[in-house]
């Protein structure tokens, strides 16, 4: 697509309830990024894919937070068993392979009830 | 720990006012990006910059990486309504493809 979709874009879930966040990157993007932001603030690496290496998973803040890229495409970070500090704008950038700059999707907003 | 500061936090202007946001660190990185953000939507890449004392500039935006690669400054001229946002500012380190985010600079410029 012309750029990085998100979906949904807004989730409101009960404490201890899964969710499950869809990301859709620039076609040909060889990079993958999951960031968190929290209100007004600045953005938290969580998860990197690139190509078929093995994903950097080192900014994941829980187990409960899981992450999978299908077929080099369309990504899904998967929360378990939420808590209320999960609240956060959750944003999705893909990359060319030899690019340096992201581009974003809209993020997906999860409030945690 | 906080390996991007950003200065100041907030700023609120008059249109037409000239400013200068601020990016620090005491680690070298080997690219410098800065974004913008409006509400509700995701960050916009404005420039990179990877070569130190480097100077870009977009329009009225002039983007600078300092000699040591750990600093970078954003210099607004003559501000307007529409560069009103949170101005991030995101560091490459080494080979490594994710970027650091400093927490923002949410400027507002009022007419």
């Amino acid at each position: 697509g012309a750029g990085v979709s998100q979906s949904p874009s807004n989730k409101v879930t009960e404490k201890g309830k899964d969710v499950e966040l869809r990301c859709d990157p620039i076609s040909g993007h060889t990079a993958l990024y999951w960031y968190r932001q929290s209100l007004g603030q600045g953005l938290e690496f969580l998860i990197y894919f690139q190509g078929n290496s093995a994903p950097d998973k080192s900014g994941l803040p829980s187990d409960r937070f899981s992450a999978e890229r299908t077929g080099g495409s369309v990504s899904t970070l998967t929360i378990q068993r939420t808590q209320q500090e999960d609240s956060a704008v959750y944003l999705c950038a893909s990359s060319p392979d030899r690019g340096l700059g992201y581009t974003f999707g809209s993020g997906t907003r999860l409030t945690v009830v | 720990t906080q390996l991007l500061e950003q200065s100041p936090q907030f700023l609120s202007i008059q249109e037409g006012e000239n400013l200068t946001v601020y990016c620090n660190s005491s680690s070298v990185f080997s690219s410098l990006q800065w974004y913008r953000q409006e509400p509700g939507e995701g960050p916009v890449l404005l420039v990179t910059v990877v070569t130190g004392g480097e100077v870009k500039k977009l329009k009225r935006l002039t983007f600078q990486f300092g000699d040591a690669r750990k600093d970078s400054s954003l210099h607004i001229t003559a501000a307007q309504p529409g560069d009103t946002g949170l101005y991030l500012c995101a560091a490459g380190r080494g080979s490594a493809r994710q970027l650091t985010f400093g927490s923002g600079t949410q400027l507002t410029v009022l007419p």
